[in-house]
């Protein structure tokens, strides 16, 4: 079974900072999801990660993933009030026929940024 | 309209009610998915349909009944629920899930509950 963990699950920061929230996942992936979700809102896709490595970034946000450790990191550089939301990151987990991507979310990390 | 709309946006109904919910996704995606999302509990696949075809019901009781009429419409037909069933339920799209780097577009959700 896939287990997919954030940590933390709630963090506060104040504006000007820098933070980093983790997921570890249990057993392999090829593909590994960063989503955002603002309260009363759906979820916004931020970053896919393919491959052992990859980074990706995008404003103040940089995603990374480590395979063989099973971790990725979402790191918040010099953060800002419009940052706050709650960030999930989902795994693939594959169907043993391997056609299907279905993803495992970790609980997500309610972020607030306060000034 | 535009990416993925969910109807209706909350909705209260009582243990023998019937009632439906409605996704539909202007994005020309192939594929659609229902997640069920609880306040102490990670995001939760429940269905996913795969060019109109179920391709996945993960465990998910019989009151919870999935219908896809076509690629762009998905339904998810309610019965004698429980009050236990109480959440948001988020309906997604994709392109071809098998594909590596395909990202998920989810509508607002409907907020449901259950007396």
């Amino acid at each position: 079974e896939l287990k997919v963990e954030q940590n933390p699950l709630f963090l506060s920061m104040q504006e000007g900072k820098n933070y980093t929230i983790y997921c570890n996942y249990s057993t392999t992936s090829d593909r590994l999801y960063w989503y955002r979700q603002d309260p009363g809102k759906s979820l916004e896709s931020l970053f896919v990660l393919l491959s052992n490595g990859a980074v990706k970034q995008e404003g103040r946000l940089m995603a990374s993933l480590d395979t063989k450790a099973r971790l990725s990191t979402l790191h918040i550089t010099a953060a800002v009030h419009d940052l706050s939301a709650t960030y999930f990151c989902a795994v693939v987990l594959k169907n043993y026929g391997g056609s299907q991507g279905n993803l495992i979310f970790g609980k997500g990390t309610k972020l607030s940024v306060k000034p | 309209e535009t990416g993925v709309t969910q109807t209706p946006r909350h909705l209260v109904m009582g243990m023998t009610n019937k009632k439906s919910l409605k996704c539909e996704q202007h994005l020309g995606h192939n594929a659609m998915y229902w997640y069920k999302q609880s306040a102490k509990k990670p995001l939760e696949l429940m269905f996913v349909y795969s060019l109109e075809e179920r391709v996945e019901n993960n465990s998910v009781p019989s009151r919870f009944s999935p219908e896809c009429p076509n690629s762009s419409h998905l339904f998810l037909h309610l019965h004698t629920l429980q009050p236990e069933d109480s959440a948001l339920y988020l309906c997604a799209s994709s392109q071809n899930p098998g594909l590596a780097g395909v990202a998920q577009f989810f509508g607002p959700g409907t907020r449901l509950t259950v007396l």
